[in-house]
């Protein structure tokens, strides 16, 4: 089976822009969860989408959104970029929905904010 | 707050010995424990999970040990091999729902020696 993918690989935006990104999970995997990466935060949930629907929520302010389609690929949007927005985000697949069992990660889209 | 605690940044261990990596939880709540590989310019990789009804998984040369009055859980790789340089990252949930999906501690940078 392919893996979770993520595009673009690599971004690079300005202030105050907004910015789409896409992840395709693993064939069958209905749910999608995205977390952010930096260096002080480390990994940090954002959200889950499960069916179309977001289920779970993690504690990031309302410009960062997402979807999920029918087809279960997903897409995580963020508004007005900030500089701390600047980090690898990843998306992660299950075939469980809940968020909170075995996720199959991507490679991540490095963002970078100027 | 952090949730999840590695409190090795890095460890270095000689091939065919034993590696073990530890990590402490502060939330009583959380009931599913993850261990995460990674290495650089990819997505974390999932290795083994342990539920909290149990005090031990064993999944080949990975084994996951679980001691919850103690709040601690530890993976040892046995025997260490040089594909098993990577940053390992520790996971909690809290099951089922697993409303705040993973919360993943900052990582230890594992060193396999030759």
């Amino acid at each position: 089976k392919a893996g979770v993918t993520q595009t673009p690989r690599y971004l690079i935006k300005t202030r105050g822009q907004q910015v789409t990104l896409s992840c395709s999970p693993i064939s069958g995997h209905r749910s999608v969860s995205w977390y952010q990466q930096t260096p002080g935060q480390g990994l940090q949930f954002l959200f889950e989408y499960f069916s179309e629907t977001q289920r779970n929520k993690g504690n990031f302010p309302g410009r960062f959104s997402g979807r999920q389609f029918s087809n279960s690929r997903s897409e995580m949007n963020v508004s007005t970029l900030e500089l701390g927005d600047s980090a690898l985000y990843l998306c992660a697949s299950s075939p469980r929905g809940g968020g909170g069992y075995e996720q199959y990660f991507g490679p991540g889209t490095r963002l970078t904010v100027t | 707050d952090q949730q999840v605690k590695q409190n090795s940044p890095s460890l270095s261990v000689q091939e065919g010995r034993i590696s073990i990596l530890n990590c402490d939880y502060t939330n009583s709540m959380f009931d599913y424990f993850l261990w995460y590989k990674k290495y650089p310019a990819e997505g974390p990789t999932f290795l083994i999970s342990i539920s909290s009804i149990k005090d031990k998984n064993e999944d080949g040369r990975f084994t996951v040990f679980l001691n919850k009055s103690a709040k601690h859980l530890s993976l040892h790789i046995v025997p260490s091999q040089p594909g098993d340089s990577a940053v390992y990252f520790c996971a909690a949930s809290l099951g089922g729902g697993g409303a705040d999906g993973l919360t993943f501690g900052k990582g230890t940078h594992l060193i396999i020696q030759p």
